[in-house]
Parts: structure tokens; sequence; C-alpha cells
């Protein structure tokens, strides 16, 4: 099983500040990676898959990079709407498809 | 619009049964392996089961191998979840998801159902 690995679990951040979450797994999953939003009460959406590519509709200021084992997403200019936890998801080797525990993203 | 509609959560003892079902449409359903992911209260995310298009393979996280069925009619668009011996450690929001193939990112998502198991 490949674990997933979010750092930090919380994160503090001004709006229009940048944020910048990590994800590491614990063998490669090439680029096998995807991010995704929930707000609370609702349910997650993708945000980023292979990586680095945005979903349709999701705004230019989130961008990932990595491949292997080490991932980030950046959020370019916090907007009020983008304070949510943010999870990383491998689908490279499985089952089972794993998912990080998880970044939550506050109002500093 | 592309939507899934989850259903048929509810509070049941330990050791009861629940079948969850989930209603897909906005997009061709017979083409895309579907998953069922929960989410425990103030808890990440994990992982239930996976069912490919044709319902020909399926897959079971260990901590519900042998008490969950994952199935599907694509004639109905509908996905299904029978799950028994329910524990307490089941409680959690179930979400539906979409899978485009074998190796690729989850989307769309349904709102979720909320199976409550306690006595």
């Amino acid at each position: 099983e490949i674990l997933m690995t979010q750092s930090p679990a919380t994160l503090s951040v001004s709006p229009g500040e940048r944020a910048t979450l990590s994800c590491r797994a614990s063998q490669s999953v090439t680029s096998s990676l995807a991010w995704y939003q929930q707000k609370p009460g609702q349910a997650p959406r993708l945000l980023i898959y292979g990586a680095s590519t945005r979903a349709t509709g999701i705004p230019a200021r989130f961008s990932g990079s990595g491949s292997g084992t080490e991932f980030t997403l950046t959020i370019s200019s916090l907007q009020s709407e983008d304070f949510a936890v943010y999870y990383c998801q491998q689908y490279d080797n499985w089952p089972p498809l794993t998912f990080g525990g998880g970044t939550k993203v506050e109002i500093k | 619009e592309v939507q899934l509609v989850d259903s048929g959560g509810g509070l049941v003892q330990p050791g009861g049964s629940l079948r969850l079902s989930c209603a897909a449409s906005g997009f061709t359903f017979s083409t895309y392996d579907m998953n069922w992911v929960r989410q425990a209260p103030g808890k990440g995310l994990e992982w239930v089961s996976c069912i490919t298009s044709s319902g020909s393979t399926v897959y079971y996280a260990d901590s519900v191998k042998g008490r969950f069925t994952i199935s599907r009619d694509n004639a109905k668009n509908s996905l299904y979840l029978q799950m028994n011996s329910l524990r307490d450690g089941d409680t959690a929001v179930y979400y539906c998801v979409a899978q485009r193939g074998t190796y690729s990112w989850f989307d769309p998502w349904g709102q979720g159902t909320l199976v409550t198991v306690s006595s």
C-alpha cells in the first residue's frame, strides 16, 4: 500500500498571500497524483490531476508540480473562497487507492 | 449537467445492513469505473470499493472486504453498495465517485449520504 503524507496539517495564511502545500508518497507514483479541495459540508472537488493539470473551471492561481514521490500544490494569492481542506490522492498503484491526511488552510 | 446523487444512508444498529444507491446523469455512465469513498466524522477520505465500467471486476479496501458488495446497473445509470455486518467504525459520509479509467483521478463526486452505525 502506498502511504501518502501531507504537510503541514494546518496552514495559516492571510488573504492575498501564497500558500504551499506538500504531499509525499512512500514510493513513486510517477505523475498519477490528484489534488482535491473540500469545504465544510461539501463533497471534495477535483482541482489538479496528472500532478500539474488544472481541472475544468479551476482558477489559474492553483498550480501543481512534482513527480515520483514529492508533490506541491501552490495557491498563488489566497482568496476567501480558498480556505478549505486539501487532499492529495495517488492513482498509480492500487488497490488500495490512497489519500493523504489533508491540509487545512485557515485564515491567519 | 454532470451529476451523481447518493441516497440510502441512515441509522442502523451494529451488525445490521444497509444499501446505498447512486444515480448518475449527464455523462456516459457505462464508460466510467465507479467508486465509493467514505469520510468518518472529522476525519479524512478513505477509499472503500471500485467496480469497473462493465461490472466485471471489483475491488475492496481490506476494512470492508467480505462485508460490503459493490454493484452497478448500466441500464439504470446506477451504482450500489450493499453493506452487511456493519460496525461502529463504518459510521461515515459515503460518496459515490466516477473514475474515467483504471489509472485515473476521481471526478465527479456525489453529494454524499450519511451512514450512522449505533445502538
